[in-house]
């Protein structure tokens, strides 16, 4: 079946513009991640969404950073008044959910934000 | 909290020859481990994966990866590499409830790219 998908797949921005970040998850996946991928921080975790819970927003760098989860589905991470260290790639997983202890997750092939 | 530490940033070896990525973690109780290679400018795969059940783990393309609590350590192995293998690794720990659920988020450690040679 379809895995993860993301779009754009790269982005170029200017400095202190914002951007939207799109995110479909695996059909029926109820728990739905973002993390970050960059030169000098490895991977971080951003945000995660389970079912109806409230969001783990812990990972989240500031406040010009926030997420949103439509429907259960679809997510779209937006950043606003976008800095050069934002530059990384930004990818999305969705899992079964927590109901077990499995914990797998599938990765998207991320989303290259470069801002100049 | 959890953490995860792959103890080499490079490994090289030769084609043929055994391959051994070295991981150890710390969780506050009883993690879930993983495996993940990326390819250059291709996605995450999954390799394998411990979740307290057999503490040697086989996976995909020929890798396996022992779970050893008393040294808090998953390293992954091979074989025999093959030049397909080359590729950034990384291990992943995430932290479990009493209940067996995860907490959700991953953390990774710092990825070994792992070159092997004709």
């Amino acid at each position: 079946g379809a895995g993860v998908s993301q779009s754009p797949s790269n982005k170029v921005t200017e400095k202190g513009k914002d951007v939207e970040l799109r995110c479909d998850p695996i059909s029926g996946h109820t728990a739905l991640y973002w993390y970050r991928q960059s030169l000098g921080q490895g991977l971080e975790f951003l945000i995660y969404f389970q079912g109806n819970s409230a969001p783990d927003k812990s990972g989240l760098p500031s406040d010009r950073f926030s997420a949103e989860r439509t429907g259960g589905s679809v997510s779209t991470l937006t950043i606003q008044r976008t800095q050069q260290e934002d530059s990384a790639v930004y990818l999305c997983a969705s899992s079964r959910g927590l109901a077990g202890p499995e914990g797998e997750q599938y990765f998207g092939p991320g989303t290259r934000l470069t801002v100049t | 909290a959890q953490s995860v530490t792959q103890l080499d940033s490079h490994v090289s070896v030769s084609e043929g020859t055994p391959v051994l990525l070295r991981c150890n973690y710390s969780s506050s109780y009883s993690p879930s481990l993983f495996w993940y290679v990326q390819h250059p400018n291709k996605g995450l795969q999954l390799l394998l994966k411990y979740t307290s059940a057999a503490t040697l783990v086989k996976g995909i393309n020929g890798f396996e990866a022992e779970f050893k609590k008393s040294e808090t350590s998953f390293h992954l192995t091979k074989p025999s590499a093959h030049m397909s293998d080359a590729a950034e690794y990384f291990c992943v720990v995430s932290d479990r409830r009493a209940g067996g659920t995860s907490y959700g988020k991953l953390t990774f450690g710092q990825g070994t790219i792992l070159t092997v040679h004709p």
